[in-house]
Protein backbone atom coordinates (compact mmCIF):
# COMPACT_ATOMS: atom_id res chain seq x y z
CA UNK A 1 0.00 0.00 0.00
CA UNK A 2 1.50 3.45 -1.17
CA UNK A 3 -0.72 5.87 1.29
CA UNK A 4 -2.15 7.08 -2.04
CA UNK A 5 -5.84 6.72 -2.46
CA UNK A 6 -7.84 7.20 -6.06
CA UNK A 7 -11.72 6.95 -6.57
CA UNK A 8 -13.41 5.07 -8.22
CA UNK A 9 -11.39 2.38 -8.98
CA UNK A 10 -13.49 1.79 -12.31
CA UNK A 11 -15.56 4.26 -14.13
CA UNK A 12 -17.55 3.43 -17.19
CA UNK A 13 -18.88 6.43 -18.88
CA UNK A 14 -20.29 7.57 -22.04
CA UNK A 15 -19.15 9.49 -24.94
CA UNK A 16 -19.66 13.46 -24.86
CA UNK A 17 -19.93 13.14 -20.91
CA UNK A 18 -17.69 14.26 -17.95
CA UNK A 19 -16.03 12.79 -15.01
CA UNK A 20 -13.86 13.50 -12.16
CA UNK A 21 -11.34 11.68 -10.84
CA UNK A 22 -9.90 12.15 -6.88
CA UNK A 23 -6.58 11.31 -5.44
CA UNK A 24 -5.78 11.92 -1.62
CA UNK A 25 -1.89 11.87 -1.75
CA UNK A 26 0.73 10.27 1.29
CA UNK A 27 0.33 12.22 4.69
CA UNK A 28 2.82 15.01 4.37
CA UNK A 29 3.37 15.24 0.41
CA UNK A 30 2.81 18.44 -1.09
CA UNK A 31 2.96 17.04 -4.60
CA UNK A 32 0.16 15.82 -6.86
CA UNK A 33 1.17 14.05 -10.08
CA UNK A 34 -0.99 12.47 -13.18
CA UNK A 35 -0.88 10.46 -15.44
CA UNK A 36 -2.32 8.25 -17.93
CA UNK A 37 -1.98 5.09 -18.95
CA UNK A 38 -2.60 3.30 -22.47
CA UNK A 39 -1.67 0.15 -24.56
CA UNK A 40 -0.60 2.59 -27.60
CA UNK A 41 0.56 6.01 -25.67
CA UNK A 42 2.18 4.58 -22.44
CA UNK A 43 2.69 6.32 -19.61
CA UNK A 44 1.65 10.28 -20.17
CA UNK A 45 2.52 12.67 -17.92
CA UNK A 46 -0.57 14.84 -17.30
CA UNK A 47 0.18 17.87 -14.82
CA UNK A 48 2.13 18.77 -10.86
CA UNK A 49 0.52 20.35 -8.47
CA UNK A 50 2.80 21.42 -5.48
CA UNK A 51 0.78 22.31 -2.63
CA UNK A 52 -2.34 23.79 -4.24
CA UNK A 53 -0.33 25.78 -7.41
CA UNK A 54 0.45 23.86 -10.73
CA UNK A 55 3.96 23.56 -11.15
CA UNK A 56 4.30 21.64 -14.45
CA UNK A 57 1.99 20.50 -17.51
CA UNK A 58 2.71 17.72 -19.51
CA UNK A 59 0.30 15.82 -22.81
CA UNK A 60 -2.73 17.01 -20.97
CA UNK A 61 -5.63 18.23 -23.24
CA UNK A 62 -8.00 21.11 -23.21
CA UNK A 63 -11.11 18.70 -22.51
CA UNK A 64 -8.82 18.11 -18.98
CA UNK A 65 -8.46 20.10 -16.06
CA UNK A 66 -7.07 19.56 -12.45
CA UNK A 67 -6.63 21.47 -9.07
CA UNK A 68 -5.50 20.88 -5.78
CA UNK A 69 -7.36 21.48 -2.90
CA UNK A 70 -6.05 23.22 0.22
CA UNK A 71 -6.24 19.97 1.99
CA UNK A 72 -3.65 18.74 -0.62
CA UNK A 73 -6.49 16.20 -2.48
CA UNK A 74 -6.62 16.36 -5.96
CA UNK A 75 -9.15 15.90 -8.51
CA UNK A 76 -8.93 15.54 -12.16
CA UNK A 77 -11.92 16.56 -14.56
CA UNK A 78 -12.46 15.20 -18.33
CA UNK A 79 -14.93 16.68 -20.13
CA UNK A 80 -16.90 15.79 -23.70
CA UNK A 81 -15.13 12.16 -23.03
CA UNK A 82 -14.38 10.62 -26.24
CA UNK A 83 -13.18 6.92 -26.75
CA UNK A 84 -9.87 7.22 -27.66
CA UNK A 85 -9.82 8.55 -23.56
CA UNK A 86 -10.31 5.15 -22.13
CA UNK A 87 -7.26 4.48 -20.11
CA UNK A 88 -5.82 3.89 -16.69
CA UNK A 89 -5.40 7.60 -14.88
CA UNK A 90 -2.66 7.06 -11.92
CA UNK A 91 -2.30 9.54 -8.97
CA UNK A 92 1.19 10.09 -7.03
CA UNK A 93 2.54 11.95 -4.33
CA UNK A 94 6.52 13.09 -3.44
CA UNK A 95 7.78 14.78 -0.87
CA UNK A 96 10.26 17.54 -2.44
CA UNK A 97 13.25 15.82 -4.75
CA UNK A 98 12.15 12.30 -3.98
CA UNK A 99 10.15 9.57 -5.06
CA UNK A 100 6.70 9.11 -6.43
CA UNK A 101 4.49 7.02 -4.67
CA UNK A 102 1.57 5.57 -7.13
CA UNK A 103 -2.08 4.91 -6.07
CA UNK A 104 -3.82 2.41 -7.78
CA UNK A 105 -5.57 3.73 -10.33
CA UNK A 106 -8.62 4.65 -12.20
CA UNK A 107 -9.69 2.55 -15.02
CA UNK A 108 -11.95 4.62 -17.28
CA UNK A 109 -13.84 3.22 -20.20
CA UNK A 110 -16.10 5.34 -22.55
CA UNK A 111 -18.49 3.31 -24.37
CA UNK B 1 14.67 19.82 -21.45
CA UNK B 2 15.32 16.10 -19.84
CA UNK B 3 14.76 13.15 -21.34
CA UNK B 4 14.85 9.19 -20.63
CA UNK B 5 15.33 6.61 -22.96
CA UNK B 6 14.61 2.78 -22.53
CA UNK B 7 15.93 0.99 -26.20
CA UNK B 8 14.55 -2.22 -25.20
CA UNK B 9 10.80 -2.98 -25.26
CA UNK B 10 11.09 -6.20 -23.81
CA UNK B 11 13.72 -7.97 -22.41
CA UNK B 12 13.86 -11.46 -22.31
CA UNK B 13 16.34 -13.90 -19.03
CA UNK B 14 15.92 -17.25 -18.17
CA UNK B 15 15.40 -17.80 -14.67
CA UNK B 16 18.63 -18.15 -12.50
CA UNK B 17 20.46 -15.64 -14.94
CA UNK B 18 21.45 -12.20 -14.42
CA UNK B 19 19.55 -9.60 -15.90
CA UNK B 20 19.87 -6.15 -16.87
CA UNK B 21 17.12 -3.54 -18.36
CA UNK B 22 18.75 -0.37 -19.80
CA UNK B 23 18.16 3.36 -19.44
CA UNK B 24 20.25 6.38 -20.72
CA UNK B 25 19.10 10.13 -19.81
CA UNK B 26 19.73 13.74 -20.58
CA UNK B 27 19.26 16.47 -18.27
CA UNK B 28 20.98 19.64 -17.39
CA UNK B 29 21.88 19.87 -13.96
CA UNK B 30 22.42 17.08 -11.36
CA UNK B 31 20.29 14.06 -12.56
CA UNK B 32 18.01 12.64 -9.71
CA UNK B 33 17.24 8.93 -10.92
CA UNK B 34 14.80 6.07 -10.56
CA UNK B 35 13.29 2.62 -11.34
CA UNK B 36 9.95 1.31 -10.73
CA UNK B 37 8.30 -1.32 -11.55
CA UNK B 38 4.36 -2.22 -12.67
CA UNK B 39 2.94 -5.29 -12.18
CA UNK B 40 -0.43 -5.98 -14.59
CA UNK B 41 -3.39 -3.86 -13.38
CA UNK B 42 -1.20 -1.88 -11.00
CA UNK B 43 0.12 1.50 -9.85
CA UNK B 44 4.20 1.89 -10.30
CA UNK B 45 6.36 0.60 -7.17
CA UNK B 46 9.81 2.62 -6.45
CA UNK B 47 12.41 -0.02 -6.33
CA UNK B 48 15.33 2.53 -6.04
CA UNK B 49 17.25 5.96 -6.57
CA UNK B 50 20.15 7.71 -7.06
CA UNK B 51 20.65 11.17 -6.02
CA UNK B 52 24.02 11.80 -5.32
CA UNK B 53 26.92 9.27 -3.32
CA UNK B 54 27.83 5.97 -4.45
CA UNK B 55 27.17 4.74 -8.21
CA UNK B 56 26.01 1.51 -7.37
CA UNK B 57 22.67 1.51 -5.44
CA UNK B 58 20.65 -1.56 -3.94
CA UNK B 59 16.95 -1.11 -4.03
CA UNK B 60 14.02 -3.62 -3.44
CA UNK B 61 13.67 -7.07 -4.19
CA UNK B 62 17.45 -7.27 -5.08
CA UNK B 63 17.58 -4.84 -7.38
CA UNK B 64 20.53 -2.32 -8.26
CA UNK B 65 21.68 0.15 -10.36
CA UNK B 66 24.63 1.82 -11.58
CA UNK B 67 25.05 5.28 -12.42
CA UNK B 68 27.56 6.54 -14.93
CA UNK B 69 28.03 10.09 -15.48
CA UNK B 70 30.40 9.25 -18.49
CA UNK B 71 27.40 7.23 -20.42
CA UNK B 72 24.65 9.33 -18.96
CA UNK B 73 23.22 5.37 -18.52
CA UNK B 74 21.11 3.98 -14.94
CA UNK B 75 20.78 0.37 -15.74
CA UNK B 76 18.78 -2.02 -13.72
CA UNK B 77 20.61 -5.26 -12.66
CA UNK B 78 19.68 -8.07 -10.38
CA UNK B 79 21.73 -11.16 -9.95
CA UNK B 80 19.59 -13.83 -10.64
CA UNK B 81 16.03 -13.45 -11.91
CA UNK B 82 13.07 -15.14 -10.64
CA UNK B 83 9.67 -15.49 -12.49
CA UNK B 84 8.15 -13.07 -10.32
CA UNK B 85 10.17 -10.23 -11.30
CA UNK B 86 8.37 -10.64 -14.79
CA UNK B 87 6.83 -7.16 -14.90
CA UNK B 88 7.10 -3.46 -16.82
CA UNK B 89 10.17 -1.34 -15.79
CA UNK B 90 9.89 2.67 -15.96
CA UNK B 91 13.49 4.44 -15.57
CA UNK B 92 12.72 8.36 -14.62
CA UNK B 93 15.01 11.39 -14.34
CA UNK B 94 14.01 14.54 -12.68
CA UNK B 95 17.49 16.93 -11.81
CA UNK B 96 18.24 19.18 -9.06
CA UNK B 97 16.39 22.20 -9.42
CA UNK B 98 13.57 21.02 -11.27
CA UNK B 99 10.99 21.34 -9.23
CA UNK B 100 10.02 17.78 -8.73
CA UNK B 101 9.65 17.65 -12.68
CA UNK B 102 10.49 14.01 -13.75
CA UNK B 103 10.36 12.12 -16.94
CA UNK B 104 9.21 8.51 -17.16
CA UNK B 105 10.92 6.29 -20.17
CA UNK B 106 8.67 4.09 -21.97
CA UNK B 107 9.17 1.22 -20.29
CA UNK B 108 10.65 -2.08 -20.59
CA UNK B 109 8.64 -5.50 -20.20
CA UNK B 110 10.46 -8.25 -18.42
CA UNK B 111 9.89 -12.04 -19.36
CA UNK B 112 11.40 -14.02 -17.07
CA UNK B 113 11.32 -17.81 -18.41
CA UNK B 114 11.26 -20.61 -15.97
Amino acid sequence: DSGVTQTPKHLITATGQRVTLRCSPRSGDLSVYWYQQSLDQGLQFLIQYYNGEERAKGNILERFSAQQFPDLHSELNLSSLELGDSALYFCASSAFGNEQFFGPGTRLTVL
Amino acid sequence: AQSVAQPEDQVNVAEGNPLTVKCTYSVSGNPYLFWYVQYPNRGLQFLLKYITGDNLVKGSYGFEAEFNKSQTSFHLKKPSALVSDSALYFCAVGYSGGYQKVTFGTGTKLQVIP
